[in-house]
């Protein structure tokens, strides 16, 4: 069945970057687009960008704009998400989902697991 | 741009009904038949519910469905079951230049 698993909790330092793989399975991963969704200890989730698979193009969201880089390796199905600059509040669970298609309307059917990052001195 | 407003918290009893509402703009909920909702048990990723504000992805139960009336979209779950205690969030297109918004969240609690 169609799965998304993502890499291990990260710990790491202000100012530092921490970079967050997806890895896709039993589904073709250049039809589905992929989101990233961060969500800060006890809040609410936070959309952060989106990749079209297929041909590689990007949208971020304006908060994190300029901090933010989204890739892909269709090779090896996988998508990445790199934050830099981090501080204190980037500390969150990351969340990779699959698009139900490339359209920036279409929902998120399968989610990966989530990777912590913590970000601390 | 904000989130999406939920209310923090509503409760019901087994075999109740409870409506999760979910208030935006007319550049989010009120534009657009693209409201999506999530259902995300402690420590779990997100599950969707409910997309296109009123359809249902295979497996989900018909206990769950979606709704619009202006800016507000909504959720009821009839027939209220132990295991519908999560957090659900609600999400929708807003635009363009902002393409993706959340809710801030909901917390059910089955009484």
């Amino acid at each position: 069945q169609a799965q998304l698993v993502q890499s291990g909790a990260e710990v790491k330092k202000p100012g530092a970057s921490v970079k967050v793989s997806c890895k896709a399975s039993g589904y073709t991963f250049t039809i589905y687009a992929i989101h990233w969704v961060r969500q800060a200890p006890g809040q609410r989730l936070e959309w952060m960008g989106w990749i079209n698979t297929g041909n590689g193009n990007t949208k971020y969201s304006q908060k994190f704009q300029g901090r933010v880089t989204i890739t892909r390796d269709t090779s090896a199905s996988t998508a990445y998400m790199e934050l830099s600059s981090l501080r204190s509040e980037d500390t969150a669970v990351y969340y990779c989902a699959r698009s139900t298609g490339v359209r920036p309307t279409d929902a998120f059917d399968i989610w990966g697991q989530g990777t912590m990052a913590t970000v601390s001195s | 741009q904000s989130a999406l407003t939920q209310p923090r918290s509503v409760s019901g009893s087994p075999g109740q009904s409870v409506t999760i509402s979910c208030t935006g703009t007319s550049s989010d909920v009120g534009g657009y038949n693209y409201v999506s909702w999530y259902q995300q048990h402690p420590g779990k990723a997100p599950k969707l519910m409910i997309y296109d504000v009123t359809k249902r992805p295979s497996g989900v139960p018909d206990r769950f469905s979606g709704s619009k009336s202006g800016n507000t979209a909504s959720l009821t779950i009839s027939g209220l079951q132990a295991e519908d205690e999560a957090d659900y969030y609600c999400c929708s297109y807003a635009g363009s230049y902002t393409w993706v918004i959340f809710g801030g969240g909901t917390k059910l609690t089955v009484l």
